[in-house]
């Protein structure tokens, strides 16, 4: 099992370009989800999902889209990167039926918009 | 709405020091409250939970105990460890979808 696989690992980018964050399980959950994490801000959740074809929205959405079509996948969009949005996401993944608390996280991908 | 409040970092113990970290929860009806812990370059993992008041969860030496009359969840280790060293992290769960987390504790252990 590798669990919960990230990529990349960092990124840098300018501002206005877009990119798309990887996120991968291999633990057939349903329940998936992205945060960032900012200094003195603990995590936030900006999208998740509950199963394949099926999304919401978090904390703090903007900026960003999600979609589902596997139940593996759940990559994360930034259309237009601001300098916000640099910050460490998270990708995150666990069964329904705990209530979505055991979370396994992934290992995050760094990212810097300049 | 709900929210989890942390005890603001970093804390710096010498090993085999007794070690506390506080946390707090505002949340209606009955979450169940986590911590996490995030070692250096690597993603969160549940340290220990606990889904109704009085519970206590347990792992690796450490203990929370859920206290609804003073809505908190204190963390707690009788002799640290270097390899104790990490962020820890409180968190709530209030039966959406969604997990709460405080900002997190930063615990730097030294031999």
């Amino acid at each position: 099992n590798a669990g919960v696989t990230q990529t990349p690992k960092f990124q840098v980018l300018k501002t206005g370009q877009s990119m798309t964050l990887q996120c991968a399980q291999d633990m057939n959950h349903e329940y998936m989800s992205w945060y960032r994490q900012d200094p003195g801000m603990g995590l936030r959740l900006i999208h998740y999902s509950v199963g394949a074809g099926i999304t919401d929205q978090g904390e703090v959405p903007n900026g960003y889209n999600v979609s589902r079509s596997t139940t593996e996948d759940f990559p994360l969009r930034l259309l237009s990167a601001a300098p916000s949005q640099t910050s460490v996401y998270f990708c995150a993944s666990s069964e329904v039926g705990t209530g979505a608390y055991e979370q396994y996280f992934g290992p995050g991908t760094r990212l810097t918009v300049t | 709405g709900d929210s989890v409040t942390q005890m603001e970092g970093p804390v710096t113990l010498s090993e085999e020091a007794f070690l506390t970290i506080n946390c707090t929860y505002t949340a209606t009806g009955y979450p169940s409250l986590f911590w996490y812990v995030q070692y250096p370059g690597e993603g969160l993992q549940l340290l220990l939970k606990a889904t109704k008041a009085d519970d206590k969860g347990s792992n690796k030496g450490f203990e929370a105990t859920y206290r609804k009359e003073t809505t908190s969840f204190h963390l707690e280790k009788g002799s640290v460890q270097v390899s104790d060293s990490a962020v820890y992290f409180c968190a709530l769960f209030n039966g959406a979808n969604n997990l709460f987390f405080g900002t997190g504790t930063r615990l730097t252990v030294i031999p």
